[in-house]
């Protein structure tokens, strides 16, 4: 397995321009989640999904979209960059509710917006 | 709301030192505890859990005691390696929650040979 995968690794944009985050797993997980993490705030909840077709708001969700179309994939948009959104963006999985609460991460994507 | 609040970093100790990160929590209900380690230019991984009072969670010789009553899970390990040097996250995971995890701040450790 490959576990948690993200794409890209790195990325810079300029104000305004928009951009995808890819993230896959292929482990069957339900629940799909997105983190950022900035120096001195830990990680916070961007969006999570439950399962194909249902994806709710976190605590930071403004700036994004996100869909779940698949198991597999959990894409997160930016509609507008902005420098404020300049962090590393983690993307997580874990099994649903009968399958423990271990969430598994991506190797991040590190986005700075100019 | 639900928080966790960890001793700040950095944290620098000469290998085969004590180590303790202190963690603290506000939660409602009966949260479960999570200590998970980062290292360099990596994702998180989890270290060890607990899910009810009293519990140890122990891995790869770390240990942390889920205590109700101080509303603590502190980080602990007897001798440190260089290669423990990482940045270290207490989370919880309330009783309310199925998804959502609460991070602390993060705490750096550096251990120099």
């Amino acid at each position: 397995n490959a576990g948690v995968t993200q794409t890209p690794k790195f990325q810079v944009l300029k104000t305004g321009q928009s951009m995808t985050l890819q993230c896959a797993q292929d482990m069957n997980h339900e629940y799909m989640s997105w983190y950022r993490q900035d120096p001195g705030m830990g990680l916070r909840l961007i969006h999570y999904s439950v399962g194909a077709g249902i994806t709710d708001q976190g605590e930071v969700p403004n700036g994004y979209n996100v869909s779940r179309s698949t198991t597999e994939d959990f894409p997160l948009r930016l509609l507008s960059a902005a420098p404020s959104q300049t962090s590393v963006y983690f993307c997580a999985s874990r099994p649903g509710t009968s399958g423990g609460y271990e969430q598994y991460f991506g190797p991040g994507t590190r986005l700075t917006v100019t | 709301g639900d928080s966790v609040t960890q001793m700040e970093g950095p944290v620098t100790l000469s290998e085969e030192a004590f180590l303790t990160i202190n963690c603290t929590y506000t939660a409602t209900g009966y949260p479960s505890l999570f200590w998970y380690v980062q290292y360099p230019g990596e994702g998180l991984q989890l270290l060890l859990k607990a899910t009810k009072a009293d519990d140890k969670g122990s891995n790869k010789g770390f240990e942390a005691t889920y205590r109700k009553e101080t509303t603590s899970f502190h980080l602990e390990k007897g001798s440190v390696q260089v290669s423990d040097s990482a940045v270290y996250f207490c989370a919880l995971r309330s009783g309310g929650s199925n998804y959502k995890l609460t991070f602390g701040k993060g705490t750096l450790l550096t251990v120099n040979p």
